[in-house]
């Protein structure tokens, strides 16, 4: 993998459901893999940042688990609620000595009531 | 400290002009970063800097588009001769380091036409 890539692109499900999305990285000078959540007309906002092989994080509903040795990170929402919908962005601090932040495309999470 | 800020918010400017955007990044923030973002794809990475040093450039990006960081404080990005390509998203960040969350500025969106 040279790039980071996100699936889906993009993900409909219904109030109640559970979901997880798939971001995966090149993992030769890896730092540190970042996820963000980006509402419509709002700024990117982190969710979490992971470093470590097999770190898990969780904030409320949303876990996230983290791959380095096969370079992928999945993102987990359990019970989605409408104001989950929003474009979930990951990003890789690495791929160079200054470990700089690239993102993938995004995956689009709406949930429908 | 009231965030990430960016300057201006919108701009519509005629093919062939300069333009130049200014960021305020969070003051303690060693990092900063530029990406450009156009409709369904995630930021693309345009430059970034640590303090006042340009650590990278994206190959991607044409000698018409230039970044100063110059006290390692607000940073402004400038297109020269600007195409109706480069209508996008113009997106900074900033980080203290490459394993903490970024922190995103609104934007500055520009039109060319």
């Amino acid at each position: 993998i040279l790039n980071v890539e996100q699936s889906p692109q993009s993900l409909h499900v219904q109030e109640g459901d559970s979901t997880n999305f798939t971001c995966s990285f090149p993992s030769s000078n890896f730092y540190a893999l970042h996820w963000y959540r980006w509402e419509t007309a709002k700024s990117p906002e982190a969710l979490f940042v992971m470093t470590l092989n097999g770190d898990e994080k969780k904030k409320g509903r949303i876990s996230a688990t983290l791959n380095t040795k096969e370079g992928y990170s999945y993102l987990y929402i359990k019970g989605s609620q409408p104001e989950d919908s929003a474009t979930y962005l990951c990003a890789e601090a690495g791929g160079t000595s200054y470990g700089k932040l690239t993102f993938g495309q995004g995956t689009i999470l709406t949930v429908h009531p | 400290d009231t965030g990430v800020s960016q300057d201006p918010r919108h701009k519509i400017t005629k093919r062939g002009q300069n333009v130049t955007f200014r960021c305020d990044p969070i003051s303690e923030h060693n990092r900063l970063y530029w990406y450009r973002q156009t409709l369904g794809q995630g930021p693309e990475f345009l430059t970034y800097f640590q303090n006042e040093a340009q650590l990278e450039k994206s190959r991607l990006l044409s000698d018409r588009f230039s970044a100063e960081r110059p006290k390692g404080s607000f940073s402004t990005l400038e297109i020269q001769r600007t195409e109706q390509g480069d209508s996008a998203m113009y997106l900074c960040a900033s980080s203290f380091g490459m394993n903490t969350e970024a922190f995103f500025g609104q934007g500055t969106r520009l039109t060319v036409v």
